[in-house]
């Protein structure tokens, strides 16, 4: 596609249910990077794809959180039995090569009642 | 970790003036990336300093690069109130994960 999508765009859901968060990079970007913001905050990094590896998952913040990738291209961020404390946006980006300019997506808004 | 800090947290100017943003880093790097945040959304790169570099130009955007101090800075000429938004740097090591401050918000008065 012509740049990174998110969906959903926006995600409402209740305490102590899952959740499944989609990027679809901008075709042939071998890095995949996904970040949360919660309000008023910077990004905090929870991980990246080379291909369809995570060398680095330690910004993960719980075991509640993964990750994949597959066929180089669309990932899936998962949150299990979500917290309120997980309400932020999920900001997803690609890039042609690792450490290198990042195309961002819109980000997800998750709120957790 | 190569995280980028921003200063100041928040700069409010007048249309026509200039704004400067700074940014300092921990280690050494391969690049250095500063970014747009309108609305809290997707972010939007703006240019990128390699570590060759010392000073690089786009448009009204004038960044330059210390790596002795560890530092950069983001000038942005003549603000507009379009220019309002959030700004970031992330510093990258190569073949790594890019890290982002915590940003600087720029409020530029009509």
């Amino acid at each position: 596609g012509a740049g990174v999508s998110q969906s959903p765009s926006n995600k409402v859901t209740e305490k102590g249910k899952d959740v499944e968060l989609r990027c679809d990079p901008i075709s042939g970007h071998t890095a995949l990077y996904w970040y949360r913001q919660r309000l008023g905050q910077g990004l905090e990094f929870l991980i990246y794809f080379q291909g369809n590896s995570a060398p680095d998952k330690s910004g993960l913040p719980s075991d509640r959180f993964s990750a994949e990738r597959t066929g180089e291209s669309v990932s899936t961020l998962t949150i299990q039995r979500t917290q309120q404390e997980d309400s932020a946006v999920y900001l997803c980006a690609s890039s042609s090569q690792l450490g290198e300019k990042l195309f961002f997506g819109s980000g997800t808004q998750l709120s957790v009642l | 970790s190569q995280q980028g800090e921003e200063d100041p947290q928040a700069l409010s100017i007048q249309e026509g003036e200039n704004a400067t943003m700074n940014c300092s880093y921990k280690t050494s790097i391969n690049n250095l990336q500063w970014y747009r945040q309108n609305s809290g959304r997707g972010l939007v790169h703006l240019i990128l300093i390699r570590s060759n570099e010392r000073e690089k130009h786009s448009g009204r955007l004038r960044v330059t690069l210390d790596t002795s101090k560890k530092s950069s800075s983001l000038l942005i000429t003549a603000s507009r109130a379009a220019d309002t938004a959030s700004y970031f740097c992330a510093a990258s090591g190569g073949a790594d994960k890019l890290i982002f401050g915590t940003g600087t918000r720029l409020q530029v008065f009509p």
